[in-house]
């Protein structure tokens, strides 16, 4: 069955950096877009980033463009999120999804666990 | 970028009940809206597709409809396990993705 799992959450200060891990398994990975989403504290929905299925398409919100970067690593199996300059408004669970329709303009079926990304000093 | 506007914020209602969620898009979107439930410290899952499409193992008491600008999410007999925050997302307009705020569904 398909499983996304994160890691890499934690503690950071202001202007710190973090990198993020999502796991993925069940499903021929490479043929997939992949997302970022990420959910603040008592907050809703916001998505982050996307990269295509090569990894030659990225695509950020505002919000994080030129702070994060995306990538890929399709023969692990794996997505990443590098996180720098990171400031208290990042704070928040980060999801990792995959796209249903393994394209840009989709829905999201399948969703990891989360994984908490606190920015404090 | 699109905007979604979800109502109510926040529902209270009996097990049994029928009870619809609306969200409004701030500009046409044709059928290309989901809807998730979130239970607190768990990852959204997916209800709904292409606006009234019920996603697999899902139970019949979701549904979906509409097109355009006007959708709703219905259950048709709240059971225990639906009390949740329900969001909408919109895939027409692809960047960004754009969210609900999302509707908390409480027990009366």
């Amino acid at each position: 069955q398909v499983q996304l799992v994160e890691s890499g959450g934690g503690l950071v200060k202001p202007g710190g950096s973090l990198r993020l891990s999502c796991a993925a398994s069940g499903f021929t990975f490479s043929d997939y877009y992949m997302s970022w989403i990420r959910q603040a504290p008592g907050k809703g929905l916001e998505w982050v980033s996307y990269i295509s299925s090569s990894g030659s398409t990225i695509y950020y919100a505002d919000s994080v463009k030129g702070r994060f970067t995306i990538s890929r690593d399709n023969a692990k199996n794996s997505l990443y999120l590098q996180m720098n300059s990171l400031r208290a408004e990042d704070t928040a669970v980060y999801y990792c999804a995959r796209p249903a329709l393994g394209v840009l303009g989709s829905y999201f079926d399948y969703w990891g666990q989360g994984t908490l990304v606190t920015v404090s000093s | 970028a699109i905007q979604l506007t979800q109502s109510p914020s926040s529902l209270s209602a009996s097990v049994g009940d029928r009870v619809t969620i609306t969200c409004r898009a701030s500009q046409g979107i044709s059928s290309a809206l989901a809807w998730y439930q979130q239970k607190p410290g768990k990852a959204p899952k997916l209800l709904i597709y292409d606006a009234s499409s019920l996603e697999s193992g899902v139970p019949s008491r979701f549904s979906g409809s509409g097109s355009g600008t006007d959708f709703t999410l219905t259950i048709s007999s709240l059971q225990p396990e639906d009390f949740a925050t329900y969001y909408c997302q919109q895939f027409n307009s692809y960047l960004p993705i754009t969210f609900g705020q999302g509707t908390r569904l409480e027990i009366k």
